[in-house]
This record gives C-alpha cells, structure tokens and sequence, in this order.
C-alpha cells in the first residue's frame, strides 16, 4: 500500500477562494482523521469520521470549514471562503481501529493564503 | 477530558549526548500511549508505543515505558545522532481511535 496520499502537496491561493484538500485513506481503515498543524496552536484534530460518517467534527474551527467522506477510499477538506489565518499545513490520517493500533499519516498539504 | 503534557522545548544536545523528554497524561480508563516524531518537511510517524501498565516501546534505541503510577511515559535514548533531530510528539487514545496529542518538542542534535 502507498500510504496515506493527500494532495495537493502545497497550495497557495487569494483570500475569499475556495480551497478543497484531498485525502486517499489507506485501504481496509475505518477511521480517518484531518489535522491541522501551526506554530501558534500545534496540531489540532479537526474531525474524524468512522466508517464514512463524521463522529466529532467539534474542532471544525468555523463554518467555513467543512468535510465529507464519500466513500472509504476519499475524503475532502473544504475552506470557503479561506482568509490568512487558515494558512497551515492540514495533515489527514487514517488508521485500522482499535485503541493501540497506530495512525498512519500523509505527507500534509501546506495551505497558504494571501 | 484526555490531555497529555510534554516538556516545554526546544532541546538541543550534541551528538551522543543523553536524551530525556518528559511527558505525562490525563486519561479516563487505560489509554494506550504512543511516540511519533515527524521530520523536516513530513507528516507524523510512529517511534513507539506501550498498550498497558509497565510496557516498555523501544524502536531505533529509543525507549519508552508506560508508568501508571505517575501517568508518564518519558522518551530516552542513550546517544543521540545528528538525524535525531525532529519533532517529537507524545499522545494517547482512551477511547475508540481518537489520538490526543501533546505540543510537540523540537530537538536538535548538533555534531
């Protein structure tokens, strides 16, 4: 398996744009989990979903922010509209279940907006 | 609700040097507690983990022993490399898979 694959990798978009982050689970894993990492607030669970549907999304900062989970292989991270304080790096992790089995996490997806 | 404390960082050691970064917990039940450490420019990985009371995690000579007295579970190694240096971050579930994690602690080791 190849892991956790988010993408894009970076993203660099204007203030009031649409930004949706993308995240292909590792297959076979009921839970996914989205992150978010910044110097000022460290990592921060957003939401996590079992089994596609949404169980806590109470770190969900706002309504702008929103997320789905389609299917078992795809779930998307949407800001709309995005301002500069969402400019962090939005890490996506998925893992099998179970209180001791490890979460495997992607790459990350570097936000920026100006 | 869960929470788990880390020593405030940065570290920074010479290489060989020993390593101790402290952390503690806050959890209802027996949560099991892990390691992960993330390098420049990644995501997170798991170093090591420990199920239950008195499990010592070891991966790549690093250790960890889970002490329900104290509710810690300090990371130690006995000679720190150069390619040590990261982020540390210590975290726990207590129930189903959620993670809570600590702050983190950047480490640098300087040859």
């Amino acid at each position: 398996d190849a892991g956790v694959i988010q993408s894009p990798r970076h993203e660099v978009t204007e203030m009031g744009q649409e930004v949706t982050l993308r995240c292909k689970p590792i297959s076979g894993h009921d839970y996914l989990f989205w992150y978010r990492q910044t110097m000022m607030r460290g990592l921060e669970l957003l939401i996590y979903f079992n089994n596609n549907v949404p169980i806590d999304d109470s770190g969900m900062p706002e309504d702008r922010f929103s997320a789905k989970m389609p299917n078992a292989s795809f779930s998307t991270l949407k800001i709309q509209p995005s301002e500069p304080r969402d400019s962090a790096v939005y890490f996506c992790a998925s893992s099998g279940g179970w209180r001791n089995t490890e979460a495997f996490f992607g790459q990350g997806t570097r936000l920026t907006v100006v | 609700g869960d929470s788990v404390t880390q020593m405030e960082g940065p570290v920074t050691l010479s290489e060989e040097a020993f390593l101790t970064i402290n952390c503690t917990y806050t959890a209802t039940g027996y949560p099991s507690l892990f390691w992960y450490v993330q390098y420049p420019g990644e995501g997170l990985q798991l170093l090591l983990k420990a199920t239950k009371a008195d499990d010592k995690g070891s991966n790549k000579g690093f250790e960890a022993t889970y002490r329900k007295e104290t509710t810690s579970f300090h990371l130690e190694k006995g000679s720190v490399q150069v390619s040590d240096s990261a982020v540390y971050f210590c975290a726990l579930t207590s129930s189903g898979s959620r993670l809570t994690f600590g702050e983190g602690t950047q480490l640098t080791v300087n040859p």
